[in-house]
């Protein structure tokens, strides 16, 4: 399986202000995705990051509030801008596993973002 | 657009007992349908899967039971431990979609 670091692992914020959460990979990996849980709650899917292209994005979500970028086959960033306390959440990057696997997930440890 | 329900949100099992959480999806394209299991402040994992073209697998304790007809798959635990005890999620779509969760507290 892949090894996936997330940095930072949480950070407090201020309200108005952006902050870019990194995601890296241990391998190249075909598929990478941004997800958003808030307390309690399922996992959402912002986006699948697309390396070389712009980002897909889901329903609710926009490029202009949450920009991704993915230079490469195992890095992306999400960038949460214009921070308000609703944003307040964990972010979960996730990699699709490349070969016979390509369905099956892992998933970042995560950043806990707190927005005053 | 792809519906998914998942059933209990909550499961209370004494230990040495049977937990069973239900998933029900409404695309007929699925393929593959695993869970997975997050504990408190941790990250999801997979724990086991299945593939359409089969009905039933088994890991040790747990197994997971698919039934394409009737659009839904479910997660059986056996001999539940107090270490079961987390949040299980669904994911039956290709397109990584995941259900509502279960909350499964197993007491000692």
């Amino acid at each position: 399986s892949a090894v996936i670091s997330q940095k930072p692992s949480r950070d407090i914020c201020q309200r108005g202000t952006s902050l870019t959460i990194q995601c890296q990979v241990d391998s190249q990996v075909t598929m990478m995705f941004w997800y958003r849980q808030q307390p309690g709650q399922s996992l959402t899917l912002i986006a699948t990051a697309n390396q070389g292209s712009e980002a897909t994005y889901e329903s609710g979500f926009v490029i202009d509030k949450f920009p991704i970028s993915r230079p490469n086959l195992t890095f992306s960033t999400l960038t949460v801008s214009n921070m308000s306390p609703e944003d307040s959440s964990i972010y979960l990057c996730s990699v699709g596993q490349t070969g016979a696997r390509t369905d099956t997930q892992y998933f970042g440890p995560g950043t806990r973002l707190t927005v005053l | 657009g792809e519906n998914v329900e998942q059933h209990p949100s909550t499961l209370s099992v004494q230990e040495g007992d049977s937990a069973v959480i239900k998933c029900t999806y409404s695309d007929s394209a699925s393929n593959y349908f695993p869970w997975y299991k997050q504990e408190l402040g941790k990250r999801p994992q997979l724990i086991i899967d299945i593939r359409s073209n089969v009905g039933e697998k088994k890991d040790q304790r747990i197994a997971v039971t698919l039934n394409k007809t009737a659009k839904h798959f479910s997660l059986h635990i056996t001999e539940t431990q107090p270490e079961d005890s987390a949040v299980y999620f669904c994911a039956p779509f290709n397109k990584f979609y995941f259900g509502s969760g279960t909350k499964l507290n197993v007491k000692p």
